[in-house]
């Protein structure tokens, strides 16, 4: 079946530092990927999206590109800030099986100033 | 615009209880999603909805778990018997329902269920 895996945390990194969070899946049909993100206190939220191969969805700074090839949507921010401390979930949707998300398993990142 | 509404916040039961959660999404959102999320891992989707009728249960343990969505906008999901590993968080997406896999979902705050 289908699934995602993203390297596992926690990840701790100082401001202003590079962030990569990798995430790799596997898909029976062609699907649409996203990152999700959950600040502490508050619900999942969405991050960033894309929906064919060699598309780079971004927000709030961060960037993630459709790798097709290595079925990879690694997540990458140039400068990170306090604020940017939340746990960070990949996951996709798949034609073949509905529009229901299949996440990994979240990476924590911390960040201090 | 109003996002994603849930009820309880938290809940701790002793195990072989009952317990239900609600759920009120956006409002105009045809397509209605409960997941369990169990500490450390992402979440897992129990049912889809779209309007008041199910798309997919495949993964309910209907044995103990049932939801409805009368008249395709409110939710109930109830756990009877709760058991141990029923411990988790219960979150209640919404999203357009247009039937498009790149629709975004838009999640409530979430249920925290202690079992006991």
């Amino acid at each position: 079946g289908d699934s995602v895996t993203q390297m596992e945390g926690p990840v701790t990194l100082s401001e202003e530092a590079c962030l990569t969070i990798n995430c790799t899946y596997t898909a029976t049909g062609y699907p649409s990927l996203f990152w999700y993100v959950q600040y502490p206190g508050e619900g999942l939220q969405l991050l960033l999206k894309a929906t064919k191969a060699d598309d780079k969805g971004s927000n709030k700074g961060f960037e993630a590109t459709y790798r097709k090839e290595t079925t990879s949507f690694h997540l990458e921010k140039g400068s990170v800030q306090v604020s940017d401390s939340a746990v960070y979930f990949c996951a996709l949707s798949d034609p073949q099986a509905g529009t229901a998300l299949i996440f990994g398993k979240g990476t924590t990142l911390s960040v201090s100033s | 615009e109003a996002g994603v509404a849930q009820s309880p916040r938290y809940k701790i039961i002793e195990k072989r209880q009952s317990v239900a959660f609600w759920c009120n999404p956006i409002s105009g959102h045809a397509t209605l999603y409960w997941y369990q999320q169990i500490l450390g891992q992402g979440p897992k989707l129990l049912i889809q909805f779209q309007n008041n009728g199910v798309v997919d249960d495949s993964q309910l343990p209907k044995d103990r778990f049932s939801a409805e969505r009368l008249k395709g906008v409110d939710s109930t999901l109830k756990i009877q018997p709760a058991k141990l590993e029923d411990s988790a968080v219960y979150l209640c997406a919404s999203s357009l329902g247009a039937g498009q896999i790149q629709e975004t979902q838009y999640f409530g705050p979430g249920t925290r269920l202690l079992v006991l």
